[in-house]
């Protein structure tokens, strides 16, 4: 079974530019997770999908962040403009279902991009 | 809303040695309690995982880890480490009940001697 993949692996760019990353979800999985791991820091949690809906963004700094996951498979995360505080590993995870109490919710990660803002 | 505390930055152990790791969580009834290892450069993996049930949970790579109520805990243990065990270690929490939203804590660096 193929794992969650995600690209580019690794980006450099420069403050007030934008960046977008890729996450292919395991096939058949419902629910994808968006998650900013600040280095010396635990993942945040950004954004969740269920299918093509959102979940939860209450974390999602959405004057600069997007998301969306159209036909609810892929999924891409944006920033524009970059700020340095946005240096940060970005992964994406995937579920299959998601709801609370199922033995299904175990998430499983994708590699992460991880973004260089200079 | 849910927390989670892993007091412990770094851990050394030596290879053969045994390993604790502690997590703490907040919430105010049963969590879904989780361990994840995140070796450099990689995603994260789960190790184990609490739902309800028997309080000691069996996990890969012979890791496990007891849910202890009263103490609002959550420690991994292994019996004897592996060189290959080095990683860093997560410590997560879900509220069981609402949306899934899971919390992580800030992680352990575990280093092992050999």
């Amino acid at each position: 079974e193929a794992g969650v993949a995600q690209s580019p692996r690794y980006k450099i760019i420069e403050k007030r530019q934008s960046v977008a990353f890729w996450c292919n979800p395991i096939s058949g999985h419902a629910t994808l997770y968006w998650y900013q791991q600040i280095l010396g820091q635990g993942p945040k949690l950004l954004i969740q999908f269920q299918n093509n809906g959102v979940v939860d963004d209450s974390q999602l700094p959405k004057d600069r962040f997007s998301a969306e996951r159209l036909k609810g498979v892929d999924s891409t995360l944006k920033i524009q403009p970059a700020k340095l505080e946005d240096s940060a590993v970005y992964l994406c995870a995937s579920s299959l279902m998601g709801a609370s109490g199922s033995t299904s919710d175990t998430q499983y990660f994708g590699p992460g991009t991880r973004l260089t803002v200079l | 809303a849910q927390s989670v505390t892993q007091p412990d930055i770094h851990i050394t152990v030596s290879e053969g040695a045994s390993l604790e790791l502690r997590c703490n969580y907040s919430y105010g009834a049963t969590p879904y309690l989780f361990w994840y290892v995140q070796s450099p450069g990689q995603g994260l993996q789960l190790l184990l995982k609490y739902f309800s049930g028997d309080t000691l949970v069996q996990g890969i790579k012979g890791f496990e880890a007891e849910f202890k109520r009263s103490q609002s805990s959550f420690n991994l243990r292994k019996p004897s480490v592996h060189w290959s065990d080095a990683a860093e270690y997560f410590c997560a929490v879900v509220a069981s009940g609402g949306s899934y939203i899971p919390t992580f804590g800030r992680g352990t660096s575990l280093i092992v001697h050999p």
